[in-house]
């Protein structure tokens, strides 16, 4: 079974802090995990992949098997990264399977 | 590029009643997939259609149906509404060579 735990619902820092968006999984075989953005009145978005390892607006994540997780992280918090994140999960390369989504965590940074 | 275009955008139905939602995938997206997300948590996996075929099922009731056309859009069935049906139903797509998807901004169902 695919499950993925994102255990803070709500994060709220100050403009330039760091924020870490926690992401544990559990899932028997090499799973795709993602991270989704949904900013205020608009659709989910893609914000990352791991296997593609890259860092968008700032942000990163790395998949961590030996501990099941996928934290994502950004150095420096700003005021348009506000928005409610999912972490979600593929369990096989396959196009179109099905994604495992987490509770989803609202960032809130202030000025 | 529209991106993924769903119908209607809100929804108000009675219980017991019917209802059907419409979702355009992005051009080339041959991959659909539905998703409901109650208020306060993450979406739930409902069906994926691919080449008109169901090819995934999520741990919903029968009364939720779905179909893919040859031009592949898809349509989401629901009977029998109930109350715990009120949701947003997001429709994804995909690339047949891509596992990441492409939602549309959902159709808000309210059953009163």
């Amino acid at each position: 079974a695919q499950r993925v735990t994102q255990p803070e619902k709500l994060l709220s820092v100050f403009k330039g802090a760091p924020v870490e968006l926690k992401c544990n999984y559990s899932y028997s075989g090499s799973p795709e995990l993602f991270w989704y953005v949904q900013y205020s009145r608009q659709r989910l978005q893609l914000l990352l992949r791991h296997i593609s390892r890259e860092s968008i607006k700032g942000f990163t994540a790395d998949l961590n098997k030996g501990e099941t997780s996928f934290h994502l992280k950004k150095p420096f918090a700003q005021e348009e990264d506000s928005a409610m994140y999912y972490c979600a999960l593929s369990g096989l390369k396959a196009a179109g399977n099905k994604l495992t989504f987490g509770g989803g965590t609202r960032v809130l940074v202030k000025p | 590029d529209a991106g993924v275009t769903q119908s209607p955008t809100h929804l108000i139905k009675t219980r017991g009643q019917q209802v059907t939602l419409r979702c355009s995938p992005i051009s080339g997206h041959k991959s659909v997939s539905w998703y409901q997300q109650v208020l306060g948590q993450g979406p739930q996996f409902i069906f994926q259609y691919y080449e008109k075929e169901e090819r995934g099922r999520g741990n919903f009731p029968d009364r939720f149906s779905a179909r893919q056309f040859p031009n592949y859009s898809s349509e989401l069935n629901v009977n029998a509404l109930l109350l715990g049906d009120s949701a947003l139903y997001l429709c994804a797509s995909s690339l047949v060579s891509r596992v990441e998807q492409y939602f549309g901004p959902g159709t808000r169902l309210t059953v009163t």
